[in-house]
């Protein structure tokens, strides 16, 4: 499967613990992004990585929420202390960064849901 | 601030009969709008994309419209199936500094009835 890989599907955790949510782009694909899905609402941006870069992360809340793509490895989005509020799913998509970065497509692997108890 | 949304949360059709979904967005610079179709419990997949230079584009069972002017999008499909039944979203591409992003709609359930 060459698609963008999300794991874990399905992640449960307790008020004050912490998430770790791992996205592997797809094949030659350099570029990933993150959103959250809240249940009947469309996605929201949170942030935009490239291998070992933070390119925009101005959708991402400022505190305990973090975001790393390293030179090897998937991409990690960390929830340190969730709360309740917390609870969505988190889609990773990843492009390939046409020359024409306008028209870049983004593919969006299966997602993680994130249940805090 | 989020820009892009949609007339209809909504729609029910007979299967074999065609739908309309549209969008409102309000980036007026915005040049690149895909639609995703997202069934329960996956990920947005991708259905058809279309540049501002464009005012249609038409792919297997699905055209896009764009009219500029009143800055509307539309998904119509032709003979729908069971299988089309998902929530269907508008997004606008928004690039700022080299750094791209994609403004999602509230997104519109389509059922199609047997």
């Amino acid at each position: 499967n060459a698609g963008v890989m999300q794991n874990p599907r399905h992640l449960v955790r307790r008020r004050g613990q912490e998430a770790r949510l791992r996205c592997s782009p797809m094949k030659g694909h350099s570029h990933v992004y993150w959103y959250r899905q809240l249940p009947e609402e469309g996605l929201k941006f949170m942030v935009y990585l490239q291998k070992e870069n933070i390119i925009d992360e101005s959708g991402m809340p400022k505190e305990r929420f973090s975001a790393e793509f390293p030179k090897e490895g998937p991409s990690i989005l960390r929830i340190q202390q969730v709360v309740r509020g917390d609870s969505a799913a988190y889609f990773c998509a990843s492009s390939l960064r046409s020359p024409d970065p306008s028209t870049d497509t983004q593919y969006f692997g299966p997602g993680t849901r994130l249940t805090v108890l | 601030g989020e820009s892009v949304g949609l007339h209809l949360p909504t729609l029910s059709v007979q299967e074999g009969d065609n739908s309309i979904i549209n969008c409102a967005y309000s980036n007026s610079a915005s040049d690149y709008f895909i639609w995703y179709k997202q069934e329960s419990g996956k990920g947005p997949q991708f259905i058809i994309d279309i540049r501002s230079n464009m005012d249609k584009r038409q792919g297997q069972r699905v055209t896009v419209l764009l009219n500029k002017t009143v800055k509307h999008l539309s998904l119509q499909i032709a003979a729908t199936q069971p299988g089309d039944s998902a929530v269907y979203f508008c997004a606008e591409n928004i690039l700022y500094q080299g750094a791209q992003k994609l403004v999602f709609g509230q997104g519109t359930r389509l059922t199609i009835n047997p």
